[in-house]
């Protein structure tokens, strides 16, 4: 079955230092894979979504970077973290056809 | 701009009776809608889904009905359970140019009281 790995579990980092979120796949190959952002009062906002080695698509603008080096693995960076950054971040994969998302155990950031 | 609105932030029922949470949409051109459930510190999971072109879907304890003219979307879970406890997302897709786009929205968080 497909499962995904995503650490660490909680981070704090302070404002202008850089970030590097990983995500592993295991159990399928070519996956899409997504990184989404939970912040406070709103929805899992997608934050770009990859369907490919080295395809990396962004939806909103932000200092935020992805990139995806292998198959199964995506990355999710940044430089210099702002406040703004805080909240709770999911990877997620999905398998076209098949319908729906299978999600990662999230990381909590909290920009300090 | 929430494309999918979760109104309800929180829910709170008695064991046994039934949880209804709720889920308005704005986009037609949605054809698929799904149902998460979060436990804290978890990812979400899946819990149920709904194609458009049907109005109810069954599994067990939880129904999810599909009004596609006041474009509305509800989960029932009948009988309530304490391990009911969580949050619920609802979720919507629609085909675009490189596959589903799926748009969630803001979660209700559902406490079942024994």
């Amino acid at each position: 079955s497909q499962t995904i790995h995503q650490w660490p579990a909680t981070l704090v980092q302070p404002v202008g230092s850089p970030l590097s979120l990983e995500c592993t796949v295991e159990g399928t190959s070519n996956p899409n894979l997504y990184w989404y952002r939970q912040a406070a009062g709103r929805g899992l906002q997608l934050l770009f979504y990859s369907v490919g080695i080295g395809q990396i698509s962004s939806e909103v603008p932000q200092n935020l970077s992805a990139s995806r080096p292998q198959d199964r693995q995506f990355i999710l960076s940044s430089k210099k973290l702002l406040l703004s950054d805080s909240g709770f971040y999911l990877c997620a994969l999905s398998q076209p056809p098949v319908y729906g998302y299978t999600f990662g155990s999230g990381t909590r950031l909290t920009v300090v | 701009d929430q494309q999918v609105k979760q109104n309800s932030p929180s829910l709170s029922v008695q064991e046994g009776r039934i949880s209804i949470l709720n889920c308005d949409y704005t986009n037609s051109m949605f054809d698929y809608f799904l149902w998460y459930k979060k436990y804290p510190a978890e990812g979400p999971t899946f819990l149920i889904s709904i194609s458009s072109i049907k109005d109810k879907n069954e599994d067990g304890r939880f129904t999810v009905f599909l009004n596609k003219s006041a474009k509305h979307l509800s989960l029932h879970i009948v009988p309530s359970q304490p391990g009911d406890s969580a949050v619920y997302f609802c979720a919507a897709s629609e085909w675009v140019n490189t596959g589903n786009q799926f748009y969630f929205g803001t979660g209700t968080s559902l406490t079942v009281i024994p």
